[in-house]
């Protein structure tokens, strides 16, 4: 199957600061990208979704300014935790979904810690 | 927001049962799909089951879809301890690419050796 690779799998960083996470589809072209959040324990909530060449569309209560998106290319979407408190401890996951496929493909996510 | 509810939250049983999961959910959709999670990675998709299907197999995954109740499940025969994950059902309610998928709540499953 398709694959989506996610980087960085864990990050520690300091409150205050800022973090990245990529996303990537290794062998297909994915016009749109999904963000998630999930707390331990619970489900995934879309946080946005990152549209190619275009602004993200952010879910409800999400901040598009803490959490900005860009998806500059068909296979790279990042997503850039600004300003980082330790609230925003959590583990992040995107997928996508190709043309051709009507499953979704899920990176490994990332577990950010925020100290 | 969570479209779908899923039942039980958690279910513990022994290597060699079957383990049944529910998920019910609130709008129309073109499709409904379930994933698997194992703790701290990202999810696996397991079977996708199309609104005009009510009953799809895949290895020891069968999944039911009726949606005059809006409700689909989930069973694993002979289940195994590496079947041990949280189990999540996703609606489609379009089905094109740019769609997002709406999640239940999930089912942790515990399958004891």
């Amino acid at each position: 199957g398709a694959v989506v690779s996610q980087h960085p799998s864990w990050v520690i960083c300091k409150s205050g600061t800022s973090v990245k996470i990529e996303c990537r589809s290794l062998d297909f072209q994915a016009t749109t990208m999904f963000w998630y959040r999930q707390f331990p324990k619970q489900s995934l909530m879309l946080m946005a979704t990152s549209n190619e060449g275009s602004k993200a569309t952010y879910e409800q209560g999400v901040e598009k300014d803490k959490f900005l998106i860009n998806h500059a290319s068909l296979t790279l979407s990042t997503l850039t935790v600004t300003s980082a408190h330790p609230e925003d401890s959590s583990f992040y996951i995107c997928s996508a979904r190709s043309v051709s496929n009507t499953e979704a493909f899920f990176g490994q996510g990332t577990r950010l810690t925020v100290v | 927001s969570q479209q779908g509810e899923e039942d039980p939250q958690a279910l513990s049983i022994q290597e060699g049962e079957n383990a049944t999961m529910n998920c019910s959910y609130k709008t129309s959709i073109n499709n409904l799909q379930w994933y698997r999670q194992n703790s701290g990675r990202g999810l696996v998709h397991l079977i996708l089951i199309r609104s005009n299907e009510r009953e799809k197999h895949s290895g020891r995954l069968r999944v039911t879809l009726d949606t005059s109740k809006k409700s689909s499940s989930l069973l694993i025969t002979a289940s195994r301890a590496a079947d041990t994950a949280s189990y999540f059902c996703a609606t489609d309610a379009t089905g094109a690419a740019g769609n997002k998928l709406t999640f239940g709540g999930g089912t942790r499953v515990l399958v004891k050796p």
